[in-house]
């Protein structure tokens, strides 16, 4: 079975620098697709960015990018320029066939301003 | 567009009631339709899922069941609460079978006493 694993059960940025996030996962698929959400505290999930993988090139969305190691089965978030709407918990996940997500633990993020 | 509806927002129930979770989702068919659940400060568990009317999977064993009487309707039910069934219900659809985004409803929060 898939397995996801965040190392990082909380972690703090200085509003305007750089926070990486680490995530591992393990699967014997080739062909997959890896999510990082966002849970604020209203608890809604919200879909920050996603990697198909077989495309080697990292996904970037605005101030959010992904660090794609497929050998090394490594999937992590980078936060640029992070600002105070960054806090939140923030879930990596993999999707399974039948668009099945398999999460996890979180890592919650804190910005100081 | 598309929207998931998801209620209660937050409920309160004693050990040994029944429970009953809605979930719809409007503008769209045959969508794929999951349950997980988020223990405190935990990631998220895919308790069911179900690709059509009247099929449904689980995934983990437990004091929770599901259905499916329409389309775009979900419910999660039980007999008879546990303390632990506590914790944030979150409700999410896709479409087709491989790799597309889910997308979630706004949760429930279940406390049994």
């Amino acid at each position: 079975a898939q397995t996801v694993t965040q190392s990082q059960p909380e972690m703090s940025v200085q509003e305007a620098e750089t926070v990486t996030l680490s995530c591992t996962y393990d699967t014997s698929e080739s062909d997959y697709y890896l999510f990082w959400y966002k849970q604020p505290p209203s608890r809604q999930m919200i879909l920050v960015i996603r990697q198909e993988a077989y495309k080697q090139q990292n996904a970037t969305e605005n101030r959010f990018s992904v660090n794609f190691q497929k050998a090394a089965k490594s999937f992590s978030l980078k936060i640029s320029d992070s600002q105070l709407g960054d806090a939140a918990m923030y879930f990596c996940a993999y999707m399974e066939y039948g668009n099945k997500l398999v999460f996890g633990a979180g890592t919650i993020l804190r910005v100081k301003s | 567009s598309q929207t998931i509806h998801q209620w209660p927002a937050t409920l309160v129930q004693p050990v040994g009631s029944p429970l009953s979770l809605e979930c719809t989702v409007e503008g769209t068919s045959n969508p794929n339709l999951y349950w997980y659940r988020q223990a405190a400060g935990r990631g998220l568990q895919l308790l069911f899922y179900s690709v059509g009317i009247g099929q449904i999977s689980s995934e983990v064993p437990q004091n929770l069941s599901a259905s499916r009487p329409q389309d775009r309707q979900f419910i999660l039910s039980s007999k008879k609460l546990l303390l632990s069934d506590s914790g944030f219900y979150l409700c999410a659809w896709s479409v087709g079978q491989v790799n597309t985004e889910a997308f979630f409803g706004q949760g429930t929060r279940l406390t049994v006493v």
